[in-house]
């Protein structure tokens, strides 16, 4: 079974400054995948980034980068520059194995943007 | 990219009637689809996967007779929540997938549902 772990519910970050969000992760799958995900209060999930864990580089995707340490089953968003429509909930999730199977999501971390 | 759409994207309705919420891929197949809940403040939860043609695989603790889902088509997922109750008002959303690529997965926009 997978698990991921969020272990801050929210944070705040002055805009233009970098903000790191936590995950963990447990699997016992040898090949998975990670994402993460925003969801303004519109609700709707907005896709920011996606980690393979055979993938030797971590990702990058524009202000969005991937801090993927495998030994230590982490995957930490790191946003650059954060503007104030960076507020919203963060969501990491990840995905075992191959074919047909479900994101499993953590519980999430608010981020407040201040200017 | 892709585009899955929901509709509707809120629905309010008096307590013991039923609810159908219709997902559709625009431009890929989806073969797979997942249903998901998300209760105020808390994160998504899997309701049921769906693929084409066949029955749905609910969660444990997710009643298949309430939560009627039918993939009949590769562009077209259906929830209903049949008799719904007060406890059922949540966000639904649906995730397409195309295939087994972890890359080609799409949520759609969500349904707010309120039981009155």
């Amino acid at each position: 079974a997978q698990k991921i772990t969020q272990t801050q519910p929210g944070m705040f970050v002055q805009e233009k400054e970098a903000v790191t969000l936590d995950c963990t992760y447990d699997t016992s799958d040898p090949s998975y995948g990670l994402f993460w995900y925003k969801q303004p209060s519109s609700g709707e999930m907005i896709f920011l980034i996606y980690q393979g864990s055979y993938d030797q580089q971590n990702a990058t995707e524009g202000r969005y980068s991937l801090n993927f340490q495998k030994a230590r089953k982490s995957a930490n968003l790191v946003i650059s520059a954060s503007q104030l429509g960076d507020s919203a909930m963060y969501f990491c999730a990840m995905r075992g194995g191959s074919g047909n199977t479900p994101l499993v999501f953590g519980k999430g971390t608010r981020l407040s943007v201040i200017a | 990219g892709a585009v899955v759409s929901q509709h509707p994207s809120r629905v309010i309705c008096k307590s013991g009637t039923s609810v159908k919420i219709e997902c559709r891929s625009l431009d890929f197949q989806a073969t797979t689809m997942f249903w998901y809940r998300q209760f105020p403040k808390q994160s998504l939860m899997l309701m049921a996967t769906s693929n084409e043609g066949s029955k749905a695989t609910y969660e444990q603790g997710v009643e298949k007779d309430k939560f009627l889902i039918n993939h009949a088509s590769l562009t077209l997922s259906t929830l209903t929540v049949t008799s719904a109750h007060p406890e059922d008002s949540s966000f639904y959303i649906c995730r397409g997938q195309e295939g087994a690529a972890q890359e080609t997965q799409y949520f759609g926009p969500g349904t707010r549902l309120l039981v009155l």
